[in-house]
């Protein structure tokens, strides 16, 4: 059963740093593309970053190219978003998703849904 | 950047009726489409990739259509289940950028 769990969700200040986990189990890790979806309360679903199967790709979104940092460690099962400068409008649920099978396009670029969900970790920025 | 679309915003419909959600791509995404359901409180689930392609487990009643920048999701007969907010997303580019959501209750 694939299981996926994020922790390090926190209250931080504006300006401030946060790294969120995400542990992967009851699938290869190594071959599934790896993504963070974030939801601000009572809004909808905003795609934050997603990382290829090696790690060796990464997407940002123009909202937190420059802040955030998507990585993952395949010998730890886990996916990492490394959060900096932080602001208030980053306060929201921080899901991570697992990808479907890749799609790839030309120029290398590739693309899956994402079929496996986390129950999210909240990240509050407030003074 | 292409945008996504979503119409209508919200709706009612009662129990048995057929339910069509739109979604439009600002640009052309191919079938590169997927759905998603979230009720309330709840986590995000798949229900349709490549834009008609029904993920595992999920009913019947529900179908996907469309390519390019036009899809439709459609419940074929509206079960008390089904209220939950429906997202399309794109997923060709790099750019994995979803619609803003239709809001789907019982009348």
């Amino acid at each position: 059963e694939v299981q996926l769990l994020e922790s390090g969700g926190d209250l931080v200040q504006p300006g401030g740093s946060l790294r969120l986990s995400c542990a992967a189990s009851g699938f290869t890790f190594s071959t599934y593309a790896m993504s963070w979806v974030r939801q601000a309360p009572g809004k909808g679903l905003e795609w934050v970053s997603s990382v290829s199967d090696s790690g060796s790709s990464t997407y940002y979104a123009d909202s937190v190219k420059g802040r955030f940092t998507i990585s993952r460690d395949s010998s730890k099962n886990t996916l990492y978003l490394q959060m900096n400068s932080l602001r208030a409008e980053d306060t929201a649920l921080y899901y991570c998703a697992k990808g479907a099978r890749i799609t790839m396009f030309r120029g290398g670029v590739w693309g899956s849904s994402f079929d496996y969900w986390g129950p999210g970790t909240l990240v509050t920025v407030s003074s | 950047d292409i945008q996504m679309t979503q119409s209508p915003s919200s709706l009612s419909a009662s129990v048995g009726d057929r339910v069509t959600i739109t979604c439009r791509a600002s640009q052309g995404v191919g079938n590169y489409l997927a759905w998603y359901q979230q009720k309330p409180g709840k986590v995000p689930k798949l229900l349709i990739y490549s834009a008609s392609t029904l993920q595992s487990g999920v009913p019947s009643r529900f179908s996907g259509s469309g390519s390019g920048t036009d899809f439709t999701l459609t419940i074929s007969s509206l079960q008390p289940e089904d209220v939950a907010t429906y997202y399309c997303q794109k997923y060709n580019s790099g750019l994995f950028t979803f619609g803003p959501g239709t809001k789907v209750d019982i009348k």
